[in-house]
C-alpha cells in the first residue's frame, strides 16, 4: 500500500513566489512526519519534522490529519531552494518515502 | 561529527555476479538503516538494525539480498546473484533512535550499481 504520495514530479516556479510542495499519506494513526531535500551532489538531509513544528530555511510544513496531508510552503522561493524534495512518514519500525518532487526556481 | 560513510561509491557487474556494499555509521548511532533508490523513485527501506539486531526486514529480497551488522557497527549489504533490476542508489543512514527526534536519518553519499 502506498504510504506516502507526492503527486507533482516537477514543480517550477519563479523567484520570489510562493511554493507548496504536496504530500499525502495512508495512516490512520499519529503518523511521524518529514520532509528531506537533496541538493545537487549533495547527500539527502534532513529539513524538517512535524514534531518540531519549526520553519527550517522559510520553510514550514502542517500536518492537516482531517485531510492527511503534510504539505511543505515557502512564502518566497529562492534559487538556492532548488532540489529533490522528499516527503517521508515514519510508523513503529517502517519508513517511507514518497517518489520525490524536484523544485526548479527560476531567476 | 564526521557523517556515514560508504564503499564504493560506484560499481559495475554483470547480471549473476555478486556484490557487497560497506557502511559505517555515525559513531554512537544505534539504528541503521540501508535503502535503495531506483531512478525516479523515493527511497525504499530494505533493513533496519538496532544495534546489531535487525528491527524490520520486511522488504528485503531475502532470496538474494543479505545484511550484517556483527559488531553494532558497521555493516555490509550483498547481493549474490545480481539481477539487472538490481540497478539503483544503495544508501545507507544512521540515527541515534527510532521514535520521536532521535529518528533524524543521517545518509551516507549512496553506492550507484550498475547491472550489465
Amino acid at each position: 500500500a502506498q504510504r506516502v504520495t507526492q503527486p507533482e514530479k516537477l514543480l517550477s516556479v519563479f523567484k520570489g513566489a510562493p511554493v507548496e510542495l504536496k504530500c499525502n499519506y495512508s495512516y490512520s494513526g499519529s503518523p511521524e512526519l518529514f520532509w528531506y531535500v537533496q541538493y545537487s551532489r549533495q547527500r539527502l538531509q534532513l529539513l524538517l519534522r512535524h514534531i518540531s513544528r519549526e520553519s527550517i530555511k522559510g520553510f514550514t510544513a502542517d500536518l492537516n490529519k482531517g485531510e492527511t496531508s503534510f504539505h511543505l510552503k515557502k512564502p518566497f522561493a529562492q534559487e538556492e531552494d532548488s532540489a529533490m524534495y522528499y516527503c517521508a512518514f515514519g510508523n513503529f519500525n517502517k519508513f517511507y518515502f514518497g517518489s520525490g518532487t524536484k523544485l526548479n526556481v527560476k531567476p | 561529527e564526521a557523517g556515514v560513510a560508504q564503499s564504493p561509491r560506484y560499481k559495475i557487474i554483470e547480471k549473476r555476479q555478486s556484490v557487497a556494499f560497506w557502511c559505517n555509521p555515525i559513531s554512537g548511532h544505534a539504528t541503521l538503516y540501508w535503502y535503495q533508490q531506483i531512478l525516479g523513485q523515493g527511497p525504499k527501506l530494505l533493513i533496519q538494525f538496532q544495534n546489531n539486531g535487525v528491527v524490520d526486514d520486511s522488504q528485503l529480497p531475502k532470496d538474494r539480498f543479505s545484511a550484517e551488522r556483527l559488531k553494532g557497527v558497521d555493516s555490509t549489504l550483498k547481493i549474490q546473484p545480481a539481477k539487472l533490476e538490481d540497478s539503483a542508489v544503495y544508501l545507507c543512514a544512521s540515527s541515534s533512535g527510532t521514535s520521536g527526534g532521535a529518528r533524524e536519518q543521517f545518509f551516507g553519499p549512496g553506492t550507484r550499481l550498475t547491472v550489465l
